[in-house]
């Protein structure tokens, strides 16, 4: 079945970089893009882009372009999303989610906490 | 970019009550490609719908989505003390996904 067991939680500083791992299992880790969704406390869900497994090529949402890196590492099947300059809005839990279109599976997610 | 709009923010009913929780788009969605997506507290999302109206895989039959265009519907024919949650709407398949607000159904 498949798995995706992501990172601990983080708590960092308003300027600091954070970077979420979200290892797979269960099934073919190139066959699907790898999404990244957050959500802040109380309030919905926010899609912040997808990575491309087998070729690396990114797509981010608009609002993260220049803050936001996703990456990925084959070798163990596990994709990373990285956010820089962490403001307190930023505070969220983290949750990757491999799809072609819908999101059938989810980490269990990551709380990211933004404070001084 | 697609905005989801759901109404309404929370909704008050008792087990065994019909609910029916809507989803406007600011611009029609292709091939009604418009999924549905139930949350529990600390829980990640789980996929109900999607295509508009077909059920997920394991979903019970209570459960239903309609509509097209713009316009969307998800409704539960009879609640369970289960189906107590967030349900979020989301479009899919063009970039960028998008997800509405979500709407609380709450026990009364």
């Amino acid at each position: 079945q498949v798995q995706l067991v992501q990172s601990g939680a983080e708590v960092k500083k308003p300027g600091a970089s954070v970077r979420v791992s979200c290892k797979a299992s269960g099934y073919t880790f190139t066959a699907y893009f790898m999404h990244w969704v957050r959500q802040a406390p109380g309030q919905g869900l926010e899609w912040m882009g997808w990575i491309n497994p087998n070729s690396g090529d990114t797509n981010y949402a608009q609002k993260f372009q220049g803050r936001v890196t996703m990456t990925r590492d084959t070798s163990i099947t596990t994709a990373f999303m990285e956010l820089s300059s962490l403001r307190s809005d930023d505070t969220a839990v983290y949750y990757c989610a491999p799809a072609t279109v819908t999101f059938d599976n989810w980490g269990q997610g990551t709380p990211v906490t933004v404070s001084s | 970019e697609i905005v989801l709009t759901q109404s309404p923010g929370t909704l008050s009913l008792s087990p065994g009550e019909r609910a029916t929780l809507s989803c406007r788009a600011s611009q029609s969605v292709s091939s009604s490609y418009l999924a549905w997506y139930q949350q529990k507290p600390g829980q990640a999302p789980r996929l109900l719908i999607y295509g508009a109206s077909n059920r997920a895989t394991g979903i019970p039959d209570r459960f239903s989505g309609s509509g097209s265009g713009t316009d969307f519907t998800l409704t539960i024919s009879r609640l369970e003390p289960e189906d107590f949650a967030v349900y979020h709407c989301q479009h899919y398949g063009s970039s960028p996904w998008t997800f509405g607000q979500g709407t609380k159904v709450e026990i009364k």
